[in-house]
């Protein structure tokens, strides 16, 4: 139990696009969600917060603009890179707690998306 | 906000040897301790947790200490095997707080058959 997948696993773009990932509960439903961003060989850097039914809670630094997150029912978050720039190619991993089971402190992570963009 | 430092960054045992890496936290109102492994181009793993109002917890070779008053938490690998190699990240939460995780560094630990 408690999968997290991640869609796209990979991608790659142009300049001045927008990508949209998608990290998804499997068998649980998660009223929080977590966006990360990982550089290489770094730690895992929390970006926002995304809450079902409700607006993102962004860490200080990370730009709401830029990052747009959508949280639209239990088991799906959305990540939106939009006009993206190469220096947002990085790899970005979602987590979820399964907040119908016990406490919730567990995080479950999705695999990571890698975003290039060129 | 909070700050976890995690030290070494890399770590080189040999097979059966033990592992320890270390890590502090900022924020006294944190309560909640987890550690994860990831492996190359794989999502991190949960491996082992600890809530503040315990001070240790093991789980056959792995185990947690958590100090609140230096506010420092130690995660000990021992009988070190191969596939223990991998990147290990600890992490700091405050409970309630949307349960956000603030990580560390890592560890790359490598053992050496």
């Amino acid at each position: 139990g408690a999968v997290v997948s991640q869609h796209p696993s990979w991608v790659i773009c142009k300049s001045g696009t927008s990508v949209k990932i998608e990290c998804r509960s499997l068998d649980f439903q998660a009223t929080t969600m977590f966006w990360y961003r990982q550089f290489p060989k770094q730690s895992l850097m929390l970006m926002a917060t995304s809450n079902e039914g409700s607006k993102a809670t962004y860490e200080q630094g990370v730009e709401k603009d830029k990052f747009l997150i959508n949280h639209a029912s239990l088991t799906l978050s959305t990540l939106t890179v939009t006009s993206a720039h190469p220096e947002d190619s990085s790899f970005y991993i979602c987590s979820a707690r399964d907040t119908g089971d016990g406490p919730g402190e567990t995080q479950y992570f999705g695999p990571g998306t890698r975003l290039l963009v060129l | 906000g909070e700050n976890v430092e995690q030290h070494p960054s890399t770590l080189s045992v040999q097979e059966g040897d033990s592992a320890v890496i270390k890590c502090t936290y900022s924020d006294s109102a944190s309560n909640y301790f987890p550690w994860y492994k990831q492996e190359l181009g794989k999502r991190p793993q949960l491996i082992i947790d600890i809530r503040s109002n315990v001070g240790e917890k093991k789980d056959q070779r792995i185990a947690v200490t958590l100090n609140k008053t230096a506010k420092h938490f130690s995660l000990h690998i021992t009988e070190t095997q191969p596939e223990d190699s991998a990147v290990y990240f600890c992490a700091a939460s405050t409970l309630g707080n949307f349960n956000k995780f603030y990580f560390g560094s890592g560890t790359k630990l490598n053992v050496k058959p």
